[in-house]
């Protein structure tokens, strides 16, 4: 158990829908990594937040949007779903937002569109 | 955009044999590079890492190696145990982005 938890651990849903997944880190982590991996991609950085703020973004769809709360857990948000947006979406967490050595990988949530 | 890439994506080891992964990558600008292992239905775990100014760090059973003349990283894992059966990845980072590789997919015979 890596301390980062992920919810829900399933998704089915439907093209066109939105739905939203959320993390929680490591109590004491400041950082937040979201990650997609699909079978076609391979794994992907989504984007990172640090203390609340957007720290780094990557192959991040303008139909998802993600923010880290005040208590730092964070949500993913997708939109307007496509059958290629199924993957198992990843969250890890880090003391800063450099210390990949101790980043720490949720068991992420399988999202499935139909 | 540039991307990591791995040269095998299988490879198939005796235990107590060492192992070598390899990957290239093709962003000079990167500056930090990661090997991270995973398990079947599990996240990734990191492994080991290495900057840009190094060409090699050892860790416990893993060592990797960097040369940026040709752009290649490598991991070296040493007695290969059942327990290094994985999926393993590489990673850049240039500003706090990181890009993956393919993935290596190792077995260890018995």
């Amino acid at each position: 158990d890596s301390g980062v938890t992920q919810t829900p651990k399933h998704l089915i849903t439907a093209t066109g829908q939105r739905v939203t997944l959320r993390c929680s880190p490591r109590s004491g982590d400041l950082s937040v990594y979201w990650y997609q991996q699909s079978l076609d991609q391979g794994l992907q950085f989504l984007i990172q937040y640090y203390n609340g703020e957007e720290r780094a973004k990557g192959n991040i769809l303008e139909r998802f949007s993600a923010q880290q709360f005040p208590d730092l857990h964070s949500e993913l948000n997708l939109s307007s779903l496509e059958l290629g947006d199924s993957a198992l979406y990843f969250c890890a967490s880090s003391v800063t937002s450099t210390s990949y050595n101790e980043q720490f990988f949720g068991p992420g949530t399988r999202l499935t569109v139909l | 955009g540039e991307s990591v890439g791995l040269h095998l994506p299988t490879l198939s080891v005796q235990e107590g044999d060492n192992s070598i992964i390899n990957c290239a990558y093709s962003n000079s600008a990167s500056d930090y590079f990661i090997w991270y292992k995973q398990e079947s239905g599990k996240g990734p775990q990191f492994i080991i890492d290495i900057r840009s100014n190094m060409d090699k760090r050892q860790g416990q059973r893993v060592t990797v190696l960097l040369n940026k003349t040709v752009k290649h990283l490598s991991l070296q894992i040493a007695a290969t145990q059942p327990g290094d059966s994985a999926v393993y990845f590489c990673a850049e980072r240039e500003d706090y982005k990181l890009s993956f590789g393919a993935g290596t997919t190792v077995t260890v015979r018995a």
